[in-house]
């Protein structure tokens, strides 16, 4: 898993409950993601971000919100908008923008509700 | 938009046999191709990767094969192992994000 690391290792959630799922990377890397992994469909992009300060919503944005205030930090927020949280959380992190460079990813958040 | 499809969804092997995963996409431009192995409860991992400007790449029992005229690249793991065994993904890039396929859950019997 590199230098990524991802807490906690299970998380639950009540109804109508934000909950905040941390991310730090000490790989020095700009570029930092969010997926969700659902089975049998593969990971699919929340939010990215290239650089501190700035981030983008992606395919499924909607119920999460994210921060990048430091470059070693992308917590991922799941607010009580997303109906469907329970899913295997993924953080992954890569030296530049473009997509096209590794992604190197951390050991993963499993939400549940409660 | 990029769309990557990847099959089969799984696939059984005996130890020693080869193995072959398939991806196809949609989007010419894609020009990178990384393959992930993802094992139980854990994070993917990298294990090989392939830009438009090569047909194939090799890794000592891994090798992947790039065809842009199809549209398609194929993971190929000969002499399996029991430690083989796992869930495989592929992805595309699309302009700044990477598209993954479904994946394959591989199982190596000894």
């Amino acid at each position: 898993d590199g230098g990524i690391t991802q807490s906690p290792k299970y998380l639950f959630r009540k109804e109508g409950q934000n909950v905040t799922l941390s991310c730090e990377q000490n790989l020095n890397h700009d570029a930092m993601y969010w997926y969700r992994q659902d089975p049998g469909q593969g990971l699919r992009l929340i939010y990215y971000s290239q650089i501190v300060n700035d981030f983008q919503k992606g395919d499924i944005a909607e119920g999460y919100s994210v921060s990048r205030e430091k470059k070693e930090s992308f917590p991922l927020t799941v607010t009580s908008a997303q109906k469907n949280p329970t899913a295997f959380y993924l953080c992954a992190s890569s030296t530049g923008q473009g997509g096209q460079e590794t992604q190197y990813f951390g050991p993963g958040t499993r939400l549940l509700v409660l | 938009g990029e769309n990557v499809e990847q099959h089969p969804s799984t696939l059984s092997v005996q130890e020693g046999d080869s193995a072959v995963i398939k991806c196809t996409y949609s989007d010419s431009a894609s020009n990178y191709f990384p393959w992930y192995k993802q094992e139980l409860g854990k994070g993917p991992q990298l294990i090989i990767d392939i830009r438009s400007n090569v047909g194939e790449k090799k890794d000592q029992r891994i090798a992947v094969t790039l065809n842009k005229t199809a549209k398609h690249f194929s993971l190929h793991i000969t002499e399996t192992q029991p430690e083989d065994s796992a869930v495989y993904f592929c992805a595309a890039v699309k302009i700044d994000k990477l598209i993954f396929g479904t994946g394959t859950r591989l199982q190596v019997f000894p």
